[in-house]
């Protein structure tokens, strides 16, 4: 049973640059949700995915955008990069939105 | 925004010991998760907490949904060197809410 995965594992950008990010869902999930943590922190929720829409949506501006496939899998796209966005980028999964999620390894993004 | 506070914010403890951490909300969460997170990976889903009063185990983990529903109770038993880690509880902010708010968690570190 594969869990959640993401990639790639760790990104090094600069200030200015976009990137994108990629997460697959833990089998007979349909839900993505993305978080970012910043160092010391807990998650921060950014948005949700389901049935290819954005469903629900934390504080974070409009430079944060993503994308649900049919097949589930989710992109998060982050335009314009500044220092502060430097972080760890989780994606969780679950079933019908259900609040039990399942959080991936994540991806490190490091912005110069 | 909606805050979960964890305390300790750190603790060291001798192999076998017994550990004790909780959370609260100034608001009353519906459900209550708790994850565990190693340095550089993703939060795993340790227990999940539905009903107030309700005790749960998984293995030597026992965690506890308190009655006021704005508190959430983890212990370890018999701690050992894997013990070693981040604990953070995490719940939906609010009823029809599908994202989960964390706490800043509580960094465990079990001297052998």
């Amino acid at each position: 049973d594969a869990g959640v995965t993401q990639s790639p594992t760790h990104l090094i950008k600069t200030r200015g640059q976009q990137v994108t990010l990629r997460c697959s869902p833990k089998s007979g999930h349909d839900t993505v949700s993305w978080y970012q943590q910043a160092l010391g922190q807990g998650p921060q929720f950014i948005f949700q995915y389901y049935e290819e829409e954005e469903r629900q949506r934390g504080n974070f501006p409009d430079r944060f955008s993503g994308h649900q496939f049919p097949n589930y899998s989710s992109e998060l796209n982050v335009n314009a990069l500044l220092l502060g966005d430097s972080a760890l980028y989780l994606c969780a999964s679950s079933q019908k939105r259900l609040v039990l999620q399942y959080f991936g390894p994540g991806t490190r993004l490091t912005v110069l | 925004g909606q805050q979960l506070n964890q305390s300790p914010q750190s603790m060291f403890i001798q192999e076998g010991e017994d550990v004790s951490m909780n959370c609260t909300s100034s608001s009353i969460f519906n459900t209550w998760l708790w994850y565990k997170q190693d340095p550089g990976e993703g939060p795993v889903l340790l227990i999940a907490l539905y009903k107030a009063g309700e005790l749960t185990s998984n293995g030597r983990l026992t965690a506890q949904f308190g009655i006021t529903r704005k508190d959430s109770f983890l212990n370890i038993s018999a701690s050992i060197p894997s013990d070693v880690g981040i604990y953070f509880c995490a719940g939906p902010p609010g009823a029809g809410s599908y994202q989960l708010t964390f706490g800043k968690g509580t960094k465990l570190s079990v001297i052998p």
